[in-house]
């Protein structure tokens, strides 16, 4: 089945060493999103692609950084994980251009990032 | 700018109850409405999506009516199931980016 998916689905790491997470695609979208989701909040939208155009939103810290080597994939890199930088991370894709705004987002499972 | 207002939970119904979470939404224009359903551990999944003044959307017994005079997506489902249990985002799309509610959880007990 065509889908979103993240590896690993948990990562633990220590407090501020490197960490990346992948998130992988087979439905051809060209857009693709990253979220951070803390328990009981919705999702925070942290950047997104758009074909191979970054946009990162406002007040996401410069410790998050982002990767799309082709269509397919994403990383999610966190330079200096942080206490505060534990959550879930959600995936998503959509198909952009013209009619965009009536495309739905199509999420993975999320990767649960725990910081020693 | 673009926001989403929902009930706050938990909601708590015994099975085959009635359910309504409430969503108002404010937009400039005519944007389109969707309704996520996130399980335990999991990310999220559409649940049903409506694009345009009047439009209903459903799926799986669940339902909603995009409600330009009253700026309202509310969701509803005339049966629900103990396997219903999840919280449930209300969304609105601005441009390529999606504006959450902040979500509401629904535990259904047998």
């Amino acid at each position: 089945d065509a889908m979103v998916i993240q590896n690993p689905r948990y990562q633990v790491t220590q407090f501020g060493k490197p960490v990346t997470l992948s998130c992988s695609q087979t439905l051809n979208h060209n857009v693709m999103y990253w979220y951070q989701q803390k328990s009981s909040q919705a999702p925070k939208l942290l950047f997104h692609y758009y074909d191979k155009d970054f946009n990162n939103e406002a007040d996401t810290p410069d410790n998050f950084q982002s990767r799309r080597p082709n269509t397919s994939f994403c990383f999610l890199d966190i330079r200096s994980p942080g206490l505060g930088d534990a959550a879930m991370y959600l995936c998503a894709t959509s198909r952009g251009g013209q009619g965009a705004s009536n495309q739905p987002q199509h999420f993975g499972d999320g990767t649960r990032l725990s910081i020693l | 700018g673009n926001s989403v207002t929902q009930m706050e939970g938990p909601v708590t119904l015994s099975e085959e109850a009635f359910l309504t979470i409430n969503c108002t939404y404010t937009a400039t224009g005519y944007p389109s409405l969707f309704w996520y359903v996130q399980y335990p551990g999991e990310g999220l999944q559409l649940l049903l999506k409506a694009t345009k003044a009047d439009d209903k959307g459903s799926n799986k017994g669940f339902e909603a009516t995009y409600r330009k005079e009253t700026t309202s997506f509310h969701l509803e489902k005339g049966s629900v199931q103990v396997s219903d249990s999840a919280v449930y985002f209300c969304a609105l799309s601005d441009l390529q980016k999606l504006v959450f509610g902040t979500g509401t959880r629904l535990l259904v007990s047998p």
